[in-house]
């Protein structure tokens, strides 16, 4: 089945530092990547919706400039957390789909990230 | 605008019961369901995905069920184990490109 790989999966750095987490899909080439961050004891929430060689669409409330997402190839999607502060800690989760046309296909996840800022 | 709600939030029960966890939605325009496990501190592990045009699907002991009309889905899980605790998530896209709009989730806890 189609996987997503996601990379790293914990980090923990100083606050003011910037943090680029990875997703790849590994089996399959991704048109679309989406990043979903989860804050404890909370659901799923989107973040934006990356297309492969576009700028990402941002879901309201979430600054741009400070998560910046580049989608430049068909297997790679990142997400830098610029600046980051203790309040960015989270868990970040990525999912890859792509478009047949013809056949179903369900979104795919990563195993998330978990970002902690000190 | 879409909206994904799960109930109960919390559900506690010793070992071997059968259970249903329960999980509705607003618009009914959906192109799939989908059931996840999530354990802490952990992603999410995929357990069913019912196409919108299915009713339901069946995977071991567990089984879920989908009613577009009616806008439900229950996720029925026979002879509960403790390996079972863990926060079951319910999931709807509207396309396979859009969004997929999460339930709040529901902690279960299994009893030895």
């Amino acid at each position: 089945g189609a996987v997503v790989s996601q990379h790293p999966s914990w980090v923990i750095c100083k606050s003011g530092t910037s943090v680029k987490i990875e997703c790849r899909s590994l089996d399959f080439q991704a048109t679309t990547m989406f990043w979903y961050r989860q804050f404890p004891k909370q659901s799923l929430m989107l973040m934006a919706t990356s297309n492969e060689g576009s700028k990402a669409t941002y879901e309201q409330g979430v600054e741009k400039d400070k998560f910046l997402i580049n989608h430049a190839s068909l297997t790679l999607s990142t997400l830098t957390v610029t600046s980051a502060h203790p309040e960015d800690s989270s868990f970040y989760i990525c999912s890859a789909t792509f478009l047949t046309g013809a056949v179903d296909q369900p979104q795919h996840f990563g195993d998330g990230t978990r970002l902690s800022i000190l | 605008k879409q909206e994904v709600t799960q109930i109960p939030a919390a559900l506690s029960v010793p070992e071997g019961e059968n259970l249903v966890l329960n999980c509705s939605f607003t618009d009914s325009a959906i192109y799939n369901l989908q059931w996840f496990r999530q354990d802490p501190g952990k992603g999410l592990t995929s357990l069913l995905l019912i196409q919108s045009s299915q009713r339901e699907q069946t995977s071991g002991r567990l089984n879920a069920s989908l009613d577009k009309s009616s806008g439900r889905s229950t996720l029925y899980i026979a002879a509960s184990q403790p390996g079972d605790s863990a926060t079951y998530l319910c999931a709807v896209p509207k396309t396979s490109y859009d969004k997929v709009i999460f339930g709040p989730g529901t902690s279960l806890s299994v009893i030895p």
